[in-house]
């Protein structure tokens, strides 16, 4: 079975630093999806970026990009300008075939 | 993106009752929904994908007949919780996935008390 870790239980940011949150995954697929999702205190899940497993180019969405390292497994998400907004659970997930899986989860806390 | 609603948003019932919950997709129709468990501070855990039309899949260790799944249209799939107990007390999400862009669409979430 796939497995997503996420090796940061919490993390902490000063505002408008940046910061990185880690994910690694295992999977003996060579095509699959991978998202990054915020879940603020409401627990609405929010997607924050997607990556295709087949391209190479590293996603980016504003503030938002990733460093997709495919041979090593990992996934992980900076997030530059860090805003108090930006405070949140944030999972990571895998996607193949009909298969969604998450991490257990980093709460990001952003210090004024 | 699209749109999946959930009902209610917060129940709260008495030990041995059963509650239903239901999950709508608002702006596409799904012939898959996906119903996740999240214990506080906790991830998501993939209970059983809802398919329209035929039985649902659950997942190891999630009983079929207490979580009675059911998708009877292209828009509505319904979770209900039988005998409830208060360990089933819980966050249940339901999603969609749209299979252009294999995005997935979260409800808002409902909270289960029970009592």
């Amino acid at each position: 079975a796939q497995t997503v870790t996420q090796s940061q239980p919490e993390m902490s940011v000063q505002e408008a630093e940046t910061v990185t949150l880690s994910c690694t995954y295992d999977t003996s697929e060579s095509d699959y999806y991978l998202f990054w999702y915020k879940q603020p205190p409401s627990r609405q899940m929010i997607l924050v970026i997607r990556q295709e497993a087949y391209k190479q180019q590293n996603a980016t969405e504003n503030r938002f990009s990733v460093n997709f390292q495919k041979a090593a497994k990992s996934f992980s998400l900076k997030i530059s300008d860090s805003q108090l907004g930006d405070a949140a659970m944030y999972f990571c997930a895998y996607l193949n075939n009909n298969d969604m899986r998450f991490g257990a989860g980093t709460r990001l806390t952003v210090k004024p | 993106g699209a749109v999946v609603s959930q009902h209610p948003s917060w129940v709260i019932c008495k030990s041995g009752t059963s509650v239903k919950i239901e999950c709508r997709s608002l702006d596409f129709q799904a012939t898959t929904m996906f119903w996740y468990r999240q214990f506080p501070k906790q991830s998501l855990m993939l209970m059983a994908t809802s398919n329209e039309g035929s039985k649902a899949t659950y997942e190891q260790g999630v009983e079929k007949d207490k979580f009675l799944i059911n998708h009877a249209s292209l828009t509505l799939s319904t979770l209900t919780v039988t005998s409830a107990h208060p360990e089933d007390s819980s966050f249940y999400i339901c999603s969609t996935r749209s299979g252009r862009s294999n995005e997935q669409y979260f409800g808002p979430g409902t909270r289960l008390t029970v009592t």
